[in-house]
């Protein structure tokens, strides 16, 4: 089975500079697709950055950005003068072409003023 | 805008009891999904359903069923909670597959059972 590991339970990061979030999966298929997703405290998740596995270039989403290094397993979240309000639970998940979400157990991310 | 509600954001139960959690979206979305959320375990699917009437069991179904008589909802039922059943459940919706499909998350129930 695919699994998904976030291995920095929490980080810490002082507004405005930046800050890079680990994820690593094990699989064995070519093709998927790679997500993070923000979960502010007491609010709704919500998809931050996608990135399909066929795709060389990073995704990039104004201040996200992510390095997917496909032969290493790994997609890292890169997050560019970090704001109060990024300060949330990440989410790292993996998808096989219609098949389920599998997401990893989450990174805290305080933002310090 | 996408919406998804969940009937509480709260709730305390007692073990036995017959717990209903209702998830409704408004975008016409086909599959709908429900998760609980543990600290340190992130999410783990418990059911997700891909048409009316049609359920598939996720990666944890035991102690729970789910029902999806309307497009638009879908029902995440405890038979007889348990204190380990004690944790945030998020429902989400999303379009039918065609690629990469995002999922839209409601706020979550936490539910307590004492």
């Amino acid at each position: 089975a695919q699994t998904v590991t976030q291995s920095q339970p929490e980080m810490s990061v002082q507004e405005a500079e930046t800050v890079t979030l680990s994820c690593t999966y094990d699989t064995s298929e070519s093709d998927y697709y790679l997500f993070w997703y923000k979960q502010p405290p007491s609010r709704q998740m919500i998809l931050v950055i996608r990135q399909e596995a066929y795709k060389q270039q990073n995704a990039t989403e104004n201040r996200f950005s992510v390095n997917f290094q496909k032969a290493a397993k790994s997609f890292s979240l890169k997050i560019s003068d970090s704001q109060l309000g990024d300060a949330a639970m990440y989410f790292c998940a993996y998808q096989e072409y219609g098949n389920k979400l599998v997401f990893g157990a989450g990174t805290i991310l305080r933002v310090k003023s | 805008d996408v919406k998804v509600t969940q009937s509480s954001r709260y709730l305390v139960k007692r073990t036995g009891e017959k717990v209903f959690l209702e998830c409704v979206q408004d975008m016409d979305h086909e599959n709908m999904f429900w998760y609980r959320q543990d600290p340190g375990l992130g999410l783990r699917l418990i059911y997700f359903s891909y048409d009316v009437k049609m359920k598939e069991k996720g990666d944890i179904p035991e102690g729970y069923s789910v029902s999806r008589e309307k497009k638009e909802r879908f029902s995440l039922i405890l038979e007889s909670a348990s204190t380990n059943q004690t944790s945030m459940y998020l429902c989400a919706s999303s379009l039918k597959q065609v690629a990469a499909y995002e999922q839209y998350f409601g706020p979550g129930t936490r539910l307590t059972v004492t």
